[in-house]
């Protein structure tokens, strides 16, 4: 049973507009959640992160929402650029050290 | 400064050879975590270092798995007698550990695993 899911494998989008990679989670007791992004043949580079105490957390071109009663989070990035085009994995634990990641989505960034 | 370096950054094992993985991991990270990620998937969390106690094993597949970390700094994931499942990259990530806020995890580039 996957207690993080993020349902698009890929997603294409054109540069200098906003995209959007979504991520739902089952359990109730997530309480901390966070995207990384990964290129080939490189590990997870962490992104951005949001405690559930918050709806929203911004850095720079990068926000992540969260909507606590959907158990949905949401990263936008904008403007996009061809440099973000990379594979973003959401993660969620329960106040402990234990991640659970999604199964990643695909951005790819049109020039 | 430096983040996580793992090494081999490609193994080919041949079944049933027993292989060792490296994890240094960032200087003064008290917490240490092994993932193993199949194609297509997100990492799987294995097992969980606080300085050199292992604190979680819980994600390990099988007993022919095996991580130390005896000095609270490099980690070693041995796993014996591979098996074709067996193949993944293998991530380690550190942390700052607990007591320092939530817990951000640091990636290494991963060791790619393959079993023939």
């Amino acid at each position: 049973d996957q207690q993080v899911k993020q349902n698009s494998p890929s997603l294409s989008v054109q540069e200098g507009r906003i995209s959007i990679l979504n991520c739902d989670y089952t359990n109730s007791m997530f309480d901390y959640f966070l995207w990384y992004k990964k290129y080939p043949a490189e590990g997870p580079t962490f992104l951005i992160s949001i405690s559930s105490i918050k709806d929203k957390n911004e850095d720079g071109r990068f926000t992540v929402f969260l909507n606590k009663s959907a158990k949905h989070l949401s990263l936008h990035i904008v403007p996009s650029q061809p440099g973000d085009s990379a594979v973003y994995f959401c993660a969620a634990s329960s106040g402990t050290y234990k991640y659970i990641f999604g199964t990643g989505t695909r951005l790819k960034v049109l020039a | 400064g430096a983040g996580v370096s793992q090494s081999p950054r490609y193994k080919v094992a041949k079944r049933g050879q027993d292989v060792a993985l490296r994890c240094d991991p960032i200087s003064g990270h008290v917490s240490l975590f092994w993932y193993q990620q199949a194609l297509g998937q997100g990492p799987e969390f294995l097992t969980y270092f606080q300085n050199e106690a292992q604190l979680d094993k819980s994600g390990l597949p099988s007993d022919r798995f095996f991580a130390e970390r005896p000095e609270g700094s490099v980690s070693t994931l041995k796993i014996q007698r591979t098996q074709q499942e067996d193949s993944a990259v293998y991530l380690c990530a550190s942390s700052l550990g607990p007591g320092q806020g939530m817990e951000t995890q640091y990636f290494g580039p991963g060791t790619r695993l393959l079993v023939l």
